[in-house]
């Protein structure tokens, strides 16, 4: 149980363009996503708190209009880098809280998407 | 600046041999506490929780918290060399609401055969 599934699992694109990233839970309902980038050697860094039917809460730094977030539903959150640069390259990963119980704050992360803008 | 350390590493020990992973936290307030472990080029995969004082067991893996000294431990025993990987301490903070975890830095363990 308590799998989280990103898809891609890894993107090359041109600079200027914008890349779409979905986050699902595919056996748990969760009200609560997260968004992370992780460079590499660093650990990771929350850039967002998504809550199902309301706006994303951004970190601190975050560029909320060039990092959108959906959170559409109880099992599928997106973020897209929009206008992506080199220095958007990155580790990006997604976590979800499962609503209906089990451990309680408990985070289960993706298998992450590897974004390399050229 | 309430924060989650860890010393880096990296952390060296003999196959057969027990790690013991150290974290220090802030937050008096931190209610849960999670060990993550984190291959390279992979997302991190959940070991372990704690919310309790004392010591908390699965299998080669035990979790002991200790809130009046603000640490969290985890120790492997029997260490293997597929236990080498970086291993995250995560921590909810007090107040947070929206159940957000604070990572530290990680250490980096390497079990060597």
């Amino acid at each position: 149980g308590a799998v989280v599934s990103q898809h891609p699992s890894w993107v090359i694109c041109k600079s200027g363009t914008s890349v779409k990233i979905e986050c699902r839970s595919l056996d748990f309902q969760a009200t609560t996503m997260f968004w992370y980038r992780q460079f590499p050697k660093q650990s990771l860094m929350l850039m967002a708190t998504s809550n199902e039917g309301s706006k994303a809460t951004y970190e601190q730094g975050v560029e909320k209009d060039k990092f959108l977030i959906n959170h559409a539903s109880l099992t599928l959150s997106t973020l897209t880098v929009t206008s992506a640069h080199p220095e958007d390259s990155s580790f990006y990963i997604c976590s979800a809280r499962d609503r209906g119980g089990g451990p309680r704050d408990t985070q289960y992360f993706g298998p992450g998407t590897r974004l390399t803008v050229l | 600046q309430k924060e989650v350390e860890q010393n880096s590493g990296p952390l060296s020990v003999p196959e057969g041999a027990i790690a013991s992973l150290n974290c220090t936290y802030s937050d008096r307030g931190s209610q849960s506490f999670f060990w993550y472990r984190q291959y390279s080029g992979k997302s991190p995969e959940l070991i372990m929780f704690i919310y309790s004082n004392g010591d908390k067991e699965d299998g080669r893996f035990t979790a002991q918290l200790n809130k009046a000294s603000q640490y969290v431990s985890l120790l492997i025993r029997d260490s293997q060399p597929s236990d080498s990987a970086t291993y995250l301490c995560a921590v909810t903070l007090s107040g947070a609401g929206s159940y957000q975890l604070t990572f530290g830095k990680g250490t980096k363990l390497s079990v060597i055969p």
